[in-house]
């Protein structure tokens, strides 16, 4: 695997289901990102951590939690969301602070996520 | 970060080249330019970024006014899979925190 994964692809729960998204970075990176895109909307900074320290928590609501084990995985805990949550998820990574001056952003394919 | 100012959609011919214009005018001296790309329910893609001289790469070129309050890029022979939104971003380097705008909506036509 290269580059940034995310998995799943497509889920959809209800919304009193618990699940978790899961990204994977093969570059070596030390900061990982979470963002949201609704439709028809631009992307939204949901979280960043820096060397597995949340550095970055945009006002999200705390029916998402992040948990970055370790610099190379980075999970969004999602429970009792709401329908308008409904949203493509994405994950990037980036080399981290110091060494990202120039903070080229990886991405990864994102999880279309649909609340019921 | 300085606001950006995209038009929100433009058509180019295949083969042709696309210029795509953004406009920054409150841009500061520490601030780049930066352009990524997102094609359709795909993660954005970084394209190019530059200070204040321009720059090209195997994708893109990017020429800056020499005010810097406006960019453009260029794709020199669009191809049906430049088909995306771009996104034009001024931020200062070093700092993570990427604001995506609306963008533009690049439609490349056979």
């Amino acid at each position: 695997e290269t580059g940034v994964t995310q998995t799943p692809r497509h889920l959809v729960m209800g919304m009193t289901n618990k699940k978790s998204l899961k990204c994977e970075q093969h570059l070596g990176h030390n900061a990982m990102y979470w963002y949201k895109q609704s439709a028809k909307k631009p992307l939204e900074l949901m979280f960043v951590y820096n060397f597995k320290e949340q550095t970055e928590n945009n006002s999200v609501p705390s029916r998402f939690s992040p948990e970055c084990p370790n610099s190379s995985h980075l999970f969004l805990h999602l429970h009792t969301l709401q329908p308008e949550d409904s949203a493509l998820y994405l994950c990037a990574s980036s080399p981290g602070q110091i060494a990202d001056f120039y903070n080229e952003q990886f991405f990864g394919p994102g999880t279309r996520l649909t609340v019921l | 970060d300085a606001k950006t100012t995209q038009p929100p959609s433009m058509d180019c011919a295949e083969g042709r080249a696309a210029n795509l214009p953004c406009n920054h005018s409150t841009i500061s001296g520490n601030e780049y330019v930066y352009w990524y790309r997102q094609i359709h329910s795909q993660g954005p893609q970084y394209i190019i970024h530059g200070l204040k001289n321009n720059e090209t790469n195997e994708m893109a070129s990017l020429i800056i006014t020499e005010d810097r309050k406006s960019s453009t890029l260029i794709l020199p022979h669009a191809t049906l899979r430049d088909t995306a939104v771009y996104y034009c971003i001024v931020r200062v380097g070093g700092y993570q925190k990427v604001t995506f705008g609306t963008g533009t909506k690049l439609q490349v036509i056979p």
